[in-house]
This record gives structure tokens, sequence and C-alpha cells, in this order.
């Protein structure tokens, strides 16, 4: 059974430091997904890989994918308060679109 | 073009009871899954609508069943509800299965008192 694992699962971290999220899956995939999640609210889609060695970036977040290593790491750059957030990757597969997610990490970003 | 979106937005009910969640697709897409996100916990897949038809399933018991119209919206409905239940109910949409992204709903907040 496909299981996903992140880490770390907490993550305070000061304005204008880098840091990154680690996701690690068990089984073959050709898709890895990361959404946000503000409490209380619905998931955003932030980047979609598809591909081995995929690198995306949007704002301050760098995301990429190697699926030999069955690892994707999202990549915070210069964080700011408005990045604080529970950060979820999630794996998916061609022929369906169940997505298997992780177990989140929470970030908060402080002064 | 529209987005997901979910009614009502919370609910209150009791043990035992019954309940139906609706889900409106966004324009254009025909594939819609239900997930459930406990308090603290990362979504958990309960099934996939494709056409009408159901086109997966997670580990949910038989009491979670589905339903997907010819428009493409879905309801999601719990029998015999439980305390375990409260969570977020989360509505996702895609334009076909194994398309690239899924695009969530707001959720309907479920509380099993």
């Amino acid at each position: 059974e496909l299981k996903v694992e992140q880490n770390p699962l907490f993550l305070s971290m000061q304005e204008g430091k880098n840091y990154t999220i680690y996701c690690n899956y068990s089984t073959t995939s050709d898709r890895l997904y990361w959404y946000r999640q503000d409490p209380g609210k619905s998931l955003e889609s932030l980047f979609v890989l598809l591909s081995n060695g995929a690198v995306k970036q949007e704002g301050r977040l760098m995301a990429s994918l190697d699926t030999k290593a069955r690892l994707s790491t999202l990549h915070i750059t210069a964080a700011v308060h408005d990045l604080s957030a529970t950060y979820f990757c999630a794996v998916g597969s061609y022929n369906t679109d169940k997505l298997i997610f992780g177990t989140g990490t929470r970030l908060q970003v402080f002064p | 073009e529209t987005g997901v979106t979910q009614s009502p937005t919370h609910l209150i009910k009791t043990r035992g009871q019954q309940v139906t969640l609706r889900c409106s697709s966004q324009s254009g897409h025909n594939t819609v899954s239900w997930y459930q996100q406990a308090l603290g916990q990362g979504p958990q897949f309960i099934f996939q609508y494709y056409r009408e038809e159901e086109n997966g399933r997670g580990n949910f018991p038989p009491r979670f069943s589905g339903l997907q119209f010819p428009n493409y919206s879905s309801e999601l409905n719990v029998n015999a509800l439980e305390l375990d239940d409260s969570a977020l109910y989360l509505c996702a949409s895609s334009a076909r299965v194994g398309t690239d992204t899924q695009y969530f709903g707001p959720g309907t907040r479920l509380t099993v008192l």
C-alpha cells in the first residue's frame, strides 16, 4: 500500500530564513502534488510534478521531484509571514485521480 | 468559469443519523473525488466518480456511498453516523481521470454528537 511521509511535521522559522520540507513515498508513482491549506480552509494547489528531475518555482517556493529516490522537496526561500500554513504533498497515478496525502507540515513564520 | 462548490458549509448531526453532502464540479470537469479530513490529518480518499460511475474507492465502509449526476455534480451519503465521522469533507474535481490537477472545493464541516 502506498504511503506518503512528510518531515518535519511542524516547522517554526524566522522571516528571511530558508528551509526545506521533505516528502517520501513508498511505491512508484508518476505524479506528485503540493497543496497549501490555511486553517479551516480548503486545499490550494501549488505544484504538480510529473517527471523525474522536475523543478517548479512560484515566488518563494520551489518544488522538485526525484522519482528514483521517491522523494520530493518543497524549498522555502526567505520566508515571510504569509507563508504560514499547512503544506501537504500528495502522490497520484495516471490511471486514477486517487491522491494519497502525506501527514502535512505545519509551517509557522515569525518575525 | 466557476470553481468547485460544496453545500452545506457546516452540519451538525447525532449518532445514527444519515447525512447527504453535495458538490458541484468545476465547469468542464467530469471527474469528482471525495476526501475525508479529520482534524490535524491529511485528507483520505473516499471514492471517485467518473461519468456517473464509481471509479475507485478507498478504505471506507459501505455506509459511505455516493452518486454522480449527468451534470457531473455529486453527492456523498453517510448512513448510521458515528462520532469518528466528524471531519471536513472535501470534494475535488478534475477534467478527466488521470489529469494533472484536482481542484478542491471549500469543504463541508460535519460534526457528529
